[in-house]
């Protein structure tokens, strides 16, 4: 079964940064896009990035775009998230999920248990 | 501002069906994909290109599309059936949308 387990939010003041990742385990990392959706508490889900299996395609939502940057490391079977220029918007938990294919995500499955980000104002 | 319209809740009582629509321009050219939401806990993919259940998920779930509308079905709703649902698709410019989410309850 598909492992995916998201480690490195926490409380963080406005203006900062954070990297978040995500560990996957139990298949071929390298041959799968990724993807990145958060929840602001009470909230809906809202996408945030996505990367191709190869590292070299990314994309981001307008919210974020700019500020924050994915990448992977396909030999550590880990992605990763860099926040920078935090908001208070930003507070959210983000949820690191699994695509369907290599070169671009079109359904997200399975997703990890997500990772509180705090945003102090 | 969000470019799927889900109702905000829909009541249901066990054992009977409860239908969960997605409206939006994007579902006219693209798949439809439908998630259930515990509380406290990460969505999980329930229905896949508008009508395709993934491994696990009960029989009880289907999906459907017509136009710009897709419509996530529970047959005989149970219990544990209750959670927000959300649709997802894709816009024009491969931006990834989600739906405003559906309150199902089962009572």
């Amino acid at each position: 079964e598909v492992q995916l387990l998201e480690s490195g939010g926490g409380l963080v003041q406005a203006g900062g940064s954070l990297r978040l990742s995500c560990a996957a385990s139990r298949f071929t990392f390298g041959n799968y896009a990724m993807g990145w959706v958060r929840q602001a508490p009470g909230k809906g889900l809202e996408w945030v990035s996505s990367i191709s299996g190869d590292g070299d395609d990314t994309y981001y939502g307008e919210s974020v775009k700019g500020r924050f940057t994915t990448s992977r490391d396909n030999f550590k079977n880990t992605l990763f998230l860099q926040l920078n220029s935090l908001r208070a918007e930003d507070t959210a938990v983000y949820y690191c999920a699994k695509g369907d294919g290599y070169k671009f995500v079109e359904w997200f499955d399975p997703w990890g248990q997500g990772t509180l980000v705090t945003v102090s104002s | 501002s969000y470019d799927l319209t889900q109702p905000p809740s829909v009541s249901v009582s066990p054992g009977q069906t409860a239908r969960i629509t997605c409206s939006g321009d994007a579902l006219s050219k693209q798949f439809g994909h439908w998630y259930q939401q515990k509380p406290g806990q990460a969505p999980v993919l329930v229905i896949y290109k508008d009508s395709e259940r993934p491994s696990g998920i009960p029989e009880r779930f289907s999906g459907s599309s017509s136009g710009t509308t897709v419509t996530l079905t529970i047959s005989g709703a149970q219990a544990e059936d209750e959670a927000d649902y959300y649709c997802q698709s894709l816009d024009n410019s491969g931006t990834y949308l989600f739906g405003t989410g559906t309150r199902v309850t089962v009572l």
